[in-house]
This record gives C-alpha cells, structure tokens and sequence, in this order.
C-alpha cells in the first residue's frame, strides 16, 4: 500500500531553524518532491530529491535516505512569510509515470 | 515561460447540478496534465492524468470525468454533483520527460450546496 506520514502541525519562532519530517512507504520510488502551501493558495514546488543525501536551496534544505524510507525539510533563518503548510510527495514507478502521492502535510506556524 | 490558468476561481453549484471546470497551460508543448482534489484536512488526491490529446488515466472511481480536447487544455467535468465533490481543485502539468517536477495552476474552489 502507500502511506506518507507527516506531522499534522508545528510552530516555531522567528529566526530559528526548523525540521519537517517525512516518512514513506509506496510500492516504487522515483523521487520526492517537497511543496509549499500557503491558506488558500496553491502549492508552489520547493525540493526535489532522488538520490541519498542533501540538496540546499538558500534558506531550504531537502535531504533524502531511500533505504530507511525518510526525507526532511529544514527551514532555516525562519520568516513570518514561511508560515504555511509543507507537503511531501512520493512519485512512485515504474519509471516513466509522473503520478505524485502526496502526504496531508504540516502546517507551520512561524511566530515572532 | 510557463503560465497554467484555471477557471473559474471561486464556484458555489447546487448538488445534482452538472460541471465543467477548465485549465489551459501557456508557454509549453506536450506537457503531461493532471488534476488533483484536496479537500479540507485531507491531502492532494490525483483525479486523473493526461500524457496528451485524448488520453485520459483515471486515478479514483467517481462521478467526475476528464477530457483533453487540445494540447494545452485539461477539463473536468460532472454530469451531477454530490456533496462529497466539494473541494479545492487544482491542475498541474510537468514537462514530457522523466523525473520532471509538476507545477500547479491557483486552483478552483468548489462548494457543493
């Protein structure tokens, strides 16, 4: 079966560093994708990891570890404007399909 | 560059009322299609996926269809709506290769009365 699981909610304070949590279990793996989410809006797309380890973006960071099933988002120098939800997306194979199964996300408060 | 409209943003429909709600993607050729439901505390649910004109992958059994009658252009539509249709409908199209990221349009607030 597939199953994402991420925590339903987080705060934090401004400035401060954060970690997103992500773990999966789907029948085939062909990358993660992490989403940004703000109230009413749509997702916009922040990471993408396909092998082991850490990909960084400015002030985002994605890293990956396929045989424990885990990926997290770190969120550093944390800004109001971060306050949102976060979305974890497993594309499953076979190689070639673009089907993404999305987590419930987490919903990130960022506090002054 | 690459733009997706959706249309309409906002649509409050009584149940049993027929559907159809459209998106277009500018800028790109070939793309791969999707669209996705979320509903309230629930995650993205993908409905059905496009890899071009007239193909169309159903995801989940429903009362909702879906057509590609041009390149660009991805419609889902119902014949009759049930409560449970409620939702935020989003479209997304990718480029036509492997491992490519899917971006989605600002979506389509649906309330089922």
């Amino acid at each position: 079966g597939q199953n994402i699981d991420q925590p339903t909610e987080m705060t934090a304070t401004e400035g401060a560093i954060v970690q997103i949590n992500c773990t999966y279990q789907t029948s085939g793996f062909n990358g993660l994708f992490w989403y940004q989410q703000h109230a009413g809006e749509a997702p916009t797309f922040l990471s993408y990891n396909v092998l082991d380890g850490l990909e960084e973006k400015g002030r985002f960071s994605s890293f990956l570890s396929r045989s424990k099933g885990y990926s997290y988002l770190l969120l550093k120098e944390l800004q109001m404007k971060d306050s949102a939800s976060y979305l974890c997306a497993v594309r499953e194979g076979p190689y070639g399909t673009d089907k993404l199964i999305f987590g419930t996300g987490t919903r990130l408060q960022v506090f002054p | 560059s690459q733009t997706i409209h959706q249309w309409p943003a906002t649509l409050v429909q009584p149940v049993g009322s027929p559907l159809s709600l459209e998106c277009t993607v500018e800028g790109t050729s070939n793309p791969n299609l999707y669209w996705y439901r979320q509903a309230a505390g629930r995650g993205l649910q993908l409905l059905f996926y496009s890899v071009g004109i007239g193909q169309i992958s159903s995801e989940v059994p429903q009362n909702l269809s879906a057509s590609r009658p041009q390149d660009r252009q991805f419609i889902l539509s119902s014949k009759k709506l049930l409560l449970s249709d409620s939702g935020f409908y989003l479209c997304a199209w990718s480029v036509r290769q492997d491992q490519e990221t899917q971006y989605f349009g600002p979506g389509t607030r649906l309330l089922v009365l």
